[in-house]
């Protein structure tokens, strides 16, 4: 099983620039999540989509954008690239039927210069 | 803010030894969740307690919640070098509408020596 498999790994960006990191889930679960991890800081909400079609800011949605593009899939936009988004970037996802459990990605490192 | 904090923030131990890790919170919770973290990787999940719990146990892992002191504990018992992660807490508030939308705190790390 993959789970949930998010690209790229590793990415080095310019300020200004703007990516993509995409995200997807193979175990048919409603609900996906971006989370940002930073030393001492835990990890922190940026975007969640409770079901396809929907999408609702988290703790942390300034810089960013998410589209839902189908159950499976759930991707991050960086429009404009900043130091402050140097950070770790988990995917994950979670259904109803398993009691809110959330299953993580392996991240993706981003470091913007 | 962080809804929960973990302590010790790093915590040392030898094989064989228990290690237990605090999480506090500040509001009432749905639920409280226990992940680990290796160095590099994701987060699994461990084991989840529902607020009307006040102790469950899986394995090697025997996590205590007490509302009354908004507080949690995660007890490793015989401590294995494969144990060395970070350790992580995660709460659902009350009235959450999205299952799933957690809070975590800023994890413990663990290390059990050889």
């Amino acid at each position: 099983n993959a789970g949930v498999t998010q690209t790229p790994k590793f990415q080095v960006l310019k300020t200004g620039q703007s990516m993509t990191l995409q995200c997807a889930q193979d175990m048919n679960h409603n609900s996906m999540y971006w989370y940002r991890q930073d030393p001492g800081m835990g990890l922190r909400l940026i975007y969640y989509s409770a079901s396809e079609g929907t999408t609702d800011k988290g703790e942390v949605p300034n810089g960013y954008n998410v589209s839902r593009l189908n159950k499976r899939e759930f991707s991050l936009r960086l429009e404009s690239a900043a130091p402050s988004q140097t950070s770790v970037y988990f995917c994950a996802s979670s259904d109803r039927t398993q009691r809110d459990t959330i299953y993580f990605g392996e991240g993706s490192w981003l470091t913007v210069v | 803010s962080q809804q929960g904090e973990e302590d010790p923030q790093a915590l040392s131990i030898q094989e064989g030894e228990n290690a237990t890790m605090n999480c506090s919170y500040k509001t009432s919770i749905n639920n409280l969740q226990w992940y680990r973290q290796n160095s590099g990787r994701g987060l699994v999940h461990l084991i989840l307690i529902r607020s009307n719990e006040r102790e469950k146990h899986s394995g090697r892992l025997r996590v205590t919640l007490d509302t009354s002191k908004k507080s949690s504990s995660l007890l490793i018992t015989a401590s294995r070098a494969a144990d060395t992660a970070s350790y992580f807490c995660a709460t659902r508030t009350i009235g959450g509408t999205s299952y799933g939308k957690l809070t975590f705190g800023q994890g413990t790390i663990l290390t059990v020596h050889p």
